[in-house]
């Protein structure tokens, strides 16, 4: 499968600890993106990154949410102190960006959170 | 703030019936409009774009109308069968500025047999 892929697909976590979820992207795409959907409603843009850069971060992403994509390959999200409000799909994307259409993104299956 | 609105939230056809769904966008700087499948449990599905310098495409049974002047973009589904039950995104985005998808409320199509 050369799709994007994510893991864990689900994860349970008592509020107040810690997660981290990584992303692995299509190969030979250069941008990756994270996205944060809520039940019923369409993804949000959480972060994004060109290679190892981290590009731009969404007001949504609170001083608790951190990502990192140490060699331009795979990033993590990590999520401290996990409140009951941080309950959703995470959603990763990434596209080839070479400074002209097409601009493509396409989505991995997204990793579940829910916190109790 | 919605940037992008999306209707109707949800949609019943019959199979073979055209379910429409309807976007419409405020910022003229968007320039690049995919629309998305989704299945429950499943990340959204890139089933085709538009840019703003054309008016109409078509893939397969899907087809996007643009309308700049108006803002408005629609999605038709051609010939619909019960495997296209499923929820729809529409989406916007400004190549400048990082191509982030800003995405539409969605549109939960039920195609009955």
């Amino acid at each position: 499968d050369t799709g994007v892929s994510q893991n864990p697909r689900h994860k349970i976590t008592k509020r107040g600890q810690n997660v981290t979820f990584r992303c692995d992207p299509i190969s030979e795409h250069n941008r990756l993106y994270w996205y944060r959907q809520t039940l019923g409603q369409g993804p949000e843009f959480l972060t994004y990154f060109q290679n190892e850069a981290q590009l731009e971060k969404s007001r949504l992403l609170s001083d608790r949410f951190s990502a990192e994509r140490p060699k331009g390959s795979f990033s993590t999200l990590e999520i401290q102190r996990t409140e009951q409000g941080d309950s959703a799909m995470y959603l990763c994307a990434s596209s080839l960006f070479s400074g002209k259409a097409p601009y493509e993104q396409y989505f991995g299956p997204g990793t579940r959170l829910t916190v109790t | 703030q919605q940037q992008v609105k999306q209707s109707p939230q949800s949609l019943i056809v019959q199979k073979g019936g055209i379910p429409i769904i309807n976007c419409a966008y405020e910022n003229t700087a968007f320039d690049y409009f995919p629309w998305y499948q989704q299945f429950p449990g499943k990340g959204p599905a890139l089933l085709i774009a538009i840019r703003p310098d054309v008016s109409e495409k078509k893939e397969g049974r899907f087809t996007i109308s643009f309308n700049k002047s108006a803002k408005q973009f629609s999605l038709h589904i051609m010939d619909s069968q019960p495997g296209d039950s499923a929820t729809y995104f529409c989406a916007a985005s400004i190549k400048a500025a990082g191509n982030k998808l800003t995405f539409g409320g969605g549109t939960r199509v039920l195609v009955k047999p």
